[in-house]
This record gives C-alpha cells, sequence and structure tokens, in this order.
C-alpha cells in the first residue's frame, strides 16, 4: 500500500527566509509526487510534481521539490517567503505502475510571519 | 480557460436528510474526480470516472452515497441518508487522461457540507 506523510502540522518562517515543508513517501514501485497548496475556502491548487527526469522540480510562484529516492523524500522548498505563501500545503503521491488512486497527506499549515 | 465549477459552494442539513452536488469539469477532461476532505485532513478519492465509466469507487460508502456521471461530462454526488460524520468539504477535481496516473489534477472550489 502506499502512504505519504508530513510530518509537521505548522511549520512558521519569517517573511525573506527559505522555507522548507517535507514529506516523505512509501510506494512499491516509482513515485509521481505531487503538492498542491490550499488557501482558506478554496480548493487545491497544483505547485509542481516529478514525474520523471531531474530530481529537482520547479513548479509555480517560485517553489520547487527535490526528489530524494534513497530517503524517500519529497520536500518543497522557497529560497525566499512571503506572507502570501501562508496556507495549508499537501503532498501527494501515486505508484507509477497499474492503477493506484493519489493518496494525500494531512497537510502542512505554512505561516509566513512579516 | 475555466476552472473546475461546483454548486452549492455551502449546504447545511439535518441528519437523515439528503443532499447532492454538483460539478462540471474543464471542458475536454476525461477523468473526474469526487474526494471528500475531512477538517484537519487531507483529501480522500471516494470515485473516480473516466468519461462516463467508474473507474474506482472502493471508498464510496455505497449504502449512502452515489454519483453519476451521464454522457461523460458533469457529475453529481448525492447523500442519502446524510449522517453526522459526513460534515466534510467535497471536491471535485478532473484532468486530462487520468489513467496514467501522471496527470495534473484541477481542483474545483469544493462544497462545504455541515450536517447538524
Amino acid at each position: 500500500a502506499q502512504s505519504v506523510a508530513q510530518p509537521e502540522d505548522q511549520v512558521n518562517v519569517a517573511e525573506g527566509n527559505p522555507l522548507t515543508v517535507k514529506c516523505t513517501y512509501s510506494v512499491s514501485g516509482n513515485p509521481y509526487l505531487f503538492w498542491y497548496v490550499q488557501y482558506p475556502n478554496r480548493g487545491l491548487q497544483f505547485l509542481l510534481k516529478y514525474i520523471t527526469g531531474d530530481n529537482l522540480v520547479k513548479g509555480s510562484y517560485g517553489f520547487e521539490a527535490e526528489f530524494n529516492k534513497s530517503q524517500t523524500s519529497f520536500h518543497l522548498k522557497k529560497p525566499s517567503a512571503l506572507v502570501s505563501d501562508s496556507a495549508l500545503y499537501f503532498c501527494a503521491v501515486r505508484d507509477a505502475g497499474g492503477y493506484q488512486k493519489v493518496t494525500f497527506g494531512t497537510g502542512t499549515k505554512l505561516q509566513v510571519i512579516p | 480557460e475555466a476552472g473546475v465549477a461546483q454548486s452549492p459552494r455551502y449546504k447545511i442539513i439535518e441528519k437523515r436528510q439528503s443532499v447532492a452536488f454538483w460539478c462540471n469539469p474543464i471542458s475536454g477532461h476525461a477523468t473526474l474526480y469526487w474526494y471528500q476532505q475531512i477538517l484537519g485532513q487531507g483529501p480522500k478519492l471516494l470515485i473516480q470516472f473516466q468519461n462516463n465509466g467508474v473507474v474506482d469507487d472502493s471508498q464510496l460508502p455505497k449504502d449512502r452515497f452515489s454519483a453519476e456521471r451521464l454522457k461523460g461530462v458533469d457529475s453529481t454526488l448525492k447523500i442519502q441518508p446524510a449522517k453526522l460524520e459526513d460534515s466534510a468539504v467535497y471536491l471535485c477535481a478532473s484532468s486530462a487522461q487520468g489513467l496514467t496516473g501522471r496527470d495534473t489534477q484541477y481542483f474545483g472550489p469544493g462544497t462545504r457540507l455541515t450536517v447538524l
């Protein structure tokens, strides 16, 4: 069975500082990995995904994520946080082999402090 | 390009009543998903359609939940009768194909259901 873990319920970071939101996963085969952001009373918005190729994936709004197969991680990063980045972030995984539904993590609330 | 549309945005009902949600996916998207998002949790897939056929409904409580996607475009999700634990946000998403798992899912704004 596939699973994804977001070990931090909340991450606080000062505006202008780099941010990291952690995600680890478990699949039996190769993973497809996704990051989504959710603002209050809104649906999820796609940020980026890893399918294959370069381990460093660049996405929307200056976010990027690094796929690390040995550590089974896909941490979301941004060099300089903005107050407007404050939101709920979800990591998701799907096993690349056969049909599997996408499994979402429980989410990490990012709070950027002015 | 228009996004995924959902209605209503909010619904309050009493337990044992019935409720229906509507979703219109992005034009041309073959795959449609319904998710349930309980407060403090990630979205949980309820049902996935490929055109008008069901691909996965393994987590759909079929004794009370039903969904259809007639003509392979818009979809309705129904709960009858509702229970208190059904209080959640119901998210609809669509993707161009979906079966390969590579496609990005695009989400609607969701319907917040409160069951009293």
